[in-house]
C-alpha cells in the first residue's frame, strides 16, 4: 500500500490561509498524488490532483516538492464549509486509493 | 445523472441478521469500489468490480461479506450473520476505466449499526 503522513489535526481562522501538508517518501514515478476532503456524515469529495507540477483549480491549490516526497495542500480563504477531514492519497494508475487517517481541519470563526 | 446513490443511508439490524446495501453508480462508470469506515478512521478498501467482474477483494472481506454487480450497473453489498464489528460506514465509489480529472465519486454512504 502507498504510504502517506499527515498531522492529525489543524487550526485556521475564517477567511485565513490554511496549508495542510503529507508527506510520501515511498512514491514511485507513476503515483499521483490525489487529495480529497470528507465533510461530516458525507462521502470523500474530490479535491485536486498532480503528478510533478503545481495545480490549482477552483477549490484549491497543489504545491508538490521538487522530489515529490511531500506535498501541500493550499485553502487560499479558509470558510467554515471547509472543516472536514482532508486525505492524501497516491494512485497508482489503474488501482483503488488507500485512506489514511486525515487531517481534520477545524477552522475558527 | 445525480451521482452515485447508495441505498440505505441508515440501517439497524440484529446481530445475526443478514443485511444487504445497494449502490448505484454514475452511470457509464464502468468501475465501482466498496469501502467501509469506521469512526475517526479512514475509509479501507473492501473490493471493486470493472463492469461485472470482481477484480480485487480485500482481506477484510470476510466469507460473510459477498459484493455483486450483475450487469455492470448497479451493485449489492450483503453481509451474513452480522456482528457488531461491522458496525461503519459502507462508502461506494465510481470512476470511468481512464480516471477523469475530478477523480473518483463517492456516495454519501450507508451507515450501519449492528445491535
Amino acid at each position: 500500500d502507498a504510504k502517506t503522513t499527515q498531522p492529525n489535526s489543524m487550526e485556521s481562522n475564517e477567511e485565513e490561509p490554511v496549508h495542510l501538508p503529507c508527506n510520501h517518501s515511498t512514491i514511485s514515478g507513476t503515483d499521483y498524488i490525489h487529495w480529497y476532503r470528507q465533510l461530516p456524515s458525507q462521502g470523500p469529495e474530490y479535491v485536486i490532483h498532480g503528478l510533478t507540477s503545481n495545480v490549482n483549480n477552483r477549490m484549491a491549490s497543489l504545491a508538490i516538492a521538487e522530489d515529490r516526497k511531500s506535498s501541500t495542500l493550499i485553502l487560499h480563504r479558509a470558510t467554515l464549509r471547509d472543516a472536514a477531514v482532508y486525505y492524501c492519497i497516491l494512485l497508482p494508475t489503474g488501482n483503488q486509493f488507500y485512506f489514511g487517517t486525515g487531517t481534520s481541519l477545524t477552522v475558527i470563526p | 445523472d445525480t451521482g452515485v446513490s447508495q441505498d440505505p443511508r441508515h440501517k439497524i439490524t440484529k446481530r445475526g441478521q443478514n443485511v444487504t446495501f445497494r449502490c448505484d453508480p454514475i452511470s457509464e462508470h464502468n468501475r465501482l469500489y466498496w469501502y467501509r469506515q469506521t469512526l475517526g478512521q479512514g475509509p479501507e478498501f473492501l473490493t471493486y468490480f470493472q463492469n461485472e467482474a470482481q477484480l480485487e477483494k480485500s482481506r477484510l472481506l470476510s466469507d460473510r461479506f459477498s459484493a455483486e454487480r450483475p450487469k455492470g450497473s448497479f451493485s449489492t453489498l450483503e453481509i451474513q450473520r452480522t456482528e457488531q464489528g461491522d458496525s461503519a460506514m459502507y462508502l461506494c465509489a465510481s470512476s470511468p476505466l481512464r480516471l477523469p480529472t475530478y477523480g473518483y465519486t463517492f456516495g454519501s454512504g450507508t451507515r450501519l449499526t449492528v445491535v
